[in-house]
């Protein structure tokens, strides 16, 4: 069975762009976390979506937006870039993200905003 | 609010045993994970408690006690590639994983 698979892997940007990174889950899987990893701040919850809606978002900006597909593939986006934005972005499933399913991590996308 | 903490790093002895300790706070409580994270690889999953007591996966054991909002991950006969980042999390909502900062933990010969 093939694993999370993120793309890109890296990513260089300016401040003021946009970025669109996605996430493909595990055959099965219908729920999918985005992650934001920084030295500082440790492993921060995004958003969580399961079957195409919002299901639970953390405490960032709104500039930091997500959807998800009816293939259960989900993208996040991130506007008006800034350099506080550099960081590892990780993308979880799990099959239905209730509450005992472990999520599986995909090898994430390096964001890089100079 | 939402806290879990965890030391930030450990140093053992290859073939030792060693303790990594976890403490929350949050406002819901649906289980906690342990995950592995190497550097500059993605985490992966160790253990999941839900009711108190230990639960033991060969040389990684995991207990939890929700009245004392305390966990610990002990790993047994310490090898080399042990040397890795712990990460604590609590499932507080469906989907959403509260991880603590990681423990690093150095396992030297």
């Amino acid at each position: 069975k093939a694993g999370v698979t993120q793309t890109p892997r890296y990513l260089i940007k300016t401040r003021g762009q946009q970025v669109t990174l996605s996430c493909s889950p595990i055959s099965g899987h219908r729920s999918v976390s985005w992650y934001q990893q920084t030295p500082g701040q440790g492993l921060q919850f995004l958003f969580e979506y399961f079957s195409e809606t919002q299901r639970n978002k953390g405490n960032f900006p709104g500039r930091f937006s997500g959807r998800q597909f009816s293939n259960s593939r989900s993208e996040m986006n991130v506007s008006t870039l800034e350099l506080g934005d550099s960081a590892l972005y990780l993308c979880a499933s799990s099959l239905s993200g209730g509450m005992s399913y472990e999520q599986y991590f995909g090898p994430g996308t390096r964001l890089t905003v100079t | 609010g939402q806290n879990i903490d965890q030391p930030t790093e450990m140093t053992a002895t290859e073939g030792a045993i060693v303790q990594i300790n976890c403490t929350y706070q949050t406002s819901g409580f649906n289980g906690l994970f342990w995950y592995q994270q190497h550097a500059g690889e993605a985490p992966t999953f160790l253990s999941y408690n839900v009711l108190d007591g230990l639960e033991e996966k060969g040389r990684f054991s995991s207990f939890l006690s929700r009245s004392k909002g305390y966990s610990y991950l002990l790993l047994k006969e310490l090898q080399m590639k042990d040397s890795a980042s712990y990460l604590c999390a609590v499932n507080n909502q469906g989907g959403k994983l509260i991880f603590g900062q990681g423990t690093e933990l150095s396992v030297k010969p």
